[in-house]
């Protein structure tokens, strides 16, 4: 029933190493994000994609990639990674409409570069 | 150059009384904002919405104002329970194009309401 679920919720590992968060969402919606929520806490957008296009990619290392297997799907995959990229990060979802733009999020990955 | 600013990083209520959390913006672009509730471990949770052709919303306990004047929004919770206890972001959007645009998130505020 988990509207947005992502994997894992943990995720601990050396410098230099390439992992991926996965990101599912049942509720139908067309796009699709990734957020950073980083030491200070603020939450900050990485990507989004829409019918499988990256509509928004703000500063972020091209050691980021997002890929979108189908629209219900947004895994993050990260190459060489840093202990700067240490965060917590946030997979959300919405539905594109006029009156409505409310984002739906998952349960986060706390991520812990050693 | 935070757009978005929660200046109180925590606020104490007892139950029963009203919580007031509050939001300043600077981008007159903003045309949409949203409040979210986030416990320890889990991810923000919506609560409530409010578009700028409005200056209030009203959904149970929960009411948001807008003031586009003061560039001003903030999140009433009467009455306040212990349940309510959690962190509160504030975000707003702007529509560029006719799309959706980023949701820019303040810095939060941690409630406690106190039994």
């Amino acid at each position: 029933d988990t509207a947005v679920s992502q994997t894992p919720k943990y995720l601990v590992t050396q410098m230099g190493n390439d992992k991926s968060i996965k990101c599912e969402q049942n509720l139908g919606h067309d796009t699709m994000y990734w957020y950073k929520q980083d030491s200070k806490k603020f939450l900050k957008i990485m990507f989004s994609y829409n019918n499988k296009e990256l509509i928004i990619n703000e500063t972020v290392p091209n050691r980021f990639s997002p890929k979108s297997p189908d629209k219900a799907h947004l895994n993050l995959h990260i190459n060489s990674l840093e202990l700067g990229d240490s965060a917590v990060y946030f997979c959300a979802s919405s539905q594109e409409g006029p009156l409505r733009r409310e984002q739906y999020f998952g349960p986060g990955t706390r991520l812990t570069v050693t | 150059d935070q757009q978005v600013k929660q200046n109180s990083p925590s606020l104490s209520v007892q139950e029963g009384r009203i919580s007031i959390l509050n939001c300043d913006y600077t981008n007159s672009m903003f045309d949409y904002f949203l409040w979210y509730k986030k416990y320890p471990a889990e991810g923000p949770t919506f609560l409530i919405s409010i578009s700028s052709i409005k200056d209030k919303n009203e959904d149970g306990r929960f009411t948001v104002f807008l003031n586009k004047s003061a560039k001003h929004l903030s999140l009433h919770i009467v009455p306040s329970q212990p349940g309510d206890s959690a962190v509160y972001f504030c975000a707003a959007s702007a529509n560029y194009g006719g799309s959706q645009g980023n949701l820019i998130f303040g810095k939060g505020t941690k409630l406690s309401v106190k039994p």
